[in-house]
């Protein structure tokens, strides 16, 4: 089954503590993106990458980081939380670079609260 | 970044046509989509319109584009209590060097009473 996971999908923390939520396609997507959906503001493009190796800054980096070594995971870091990262956190992953249309596939959703 | 605006809530009584609008900034965008989020879950791929298009329909789904005035709307026609949910609008334009983004609308949130 085509599926894009996110662990964990709940994940309460304290200010500073470093945290990793993982992200996992299985459709050799070579398009991975990371967005925050915040009430009032919609989704919002934290960091994308078109390939492996290859990460881009969307509209909100700050206080992130991504990594891509492999083509199937997009792991989105954060250093050093704080409480307004508090979020709902939507990986998803799509196969376009531009050719035709792409439907891009969500991940379940991982809702961070950052104390 | 590129903006996107939609209406925040639209109320309808089942089996009412909906009408969602969306208006966008950038005139390169190349595609524009509607996506469907129910509540607690991730976003879900509607429909979407090539922006050399004007219209689209899909069973009870019909997108109309008015690229002059940058205006998207989706259409549910014969709207059932299945279809309350939050709406998405979002554009893909190219971020150069052959990426590109999307930016999503804050989303409708469709109430259908039965």
């Amino acid at each position: 089954e085509a599926q894009v996971t996110q662990n964990p999908r709940y994940l309460i923390t304290v200010t500073g503590k470093k945290l990793t939520v993982t992200c996992s396609q299985n459709m050799n997507h070579e398009y991975m993106s990371w967005y925050r959906q915040d009430p009032g503001l919609g989704l919002r493009q934290i960091y994308y990458s078109m390939n492996v190796e290859v990460t881009d800054k969307g509209d909100v980096p700050e206080g992130y980081k991504v990594s891509r070594k492999e083509k199937r995971n997009f792991p989105l870091i954060l250093e050093s939380p704080s409480p307004n990262q508090t979020s709902l956190y939507f990986c998803a992953s799509s196969s376009d670079v531009g050719r035709s249309t792409d439907t891009q596939y969500f991940g379940p959703g991982t809702r961070l609260t950052v104390l | 970044g590129e903006d996107v605006e939609q209406s925040l809530f639209l109320s309808v009584r089942e089996g009412d046509s909906s009408v969602i609008n969306c208006t966008y900034t950038d005139s390169s965008s190349t595609y524009l989509y509607w996506y469907k989020q129910e509540p607690g879950a991730g976003l879900q791929l509607l429909t979407y319109i090539f922006s050399n298009m004007d219209m689209k329909q899909d069973q009870r789904l019909t997108v109309l584009l008015n690229k002059k005035d940058k205006h998207l709307s989706l259409r549910i026609a014969d709207t059932q209590t299945g279809d309350s949910a939050i709406y998405f609008c979002a554009e893909k334009f190219g971020s150069g060097a052959g990426s590109y983004q999307l930016t999503f609308g804050k989303g409708t949130k469709l109430s259908v009473i039965p």
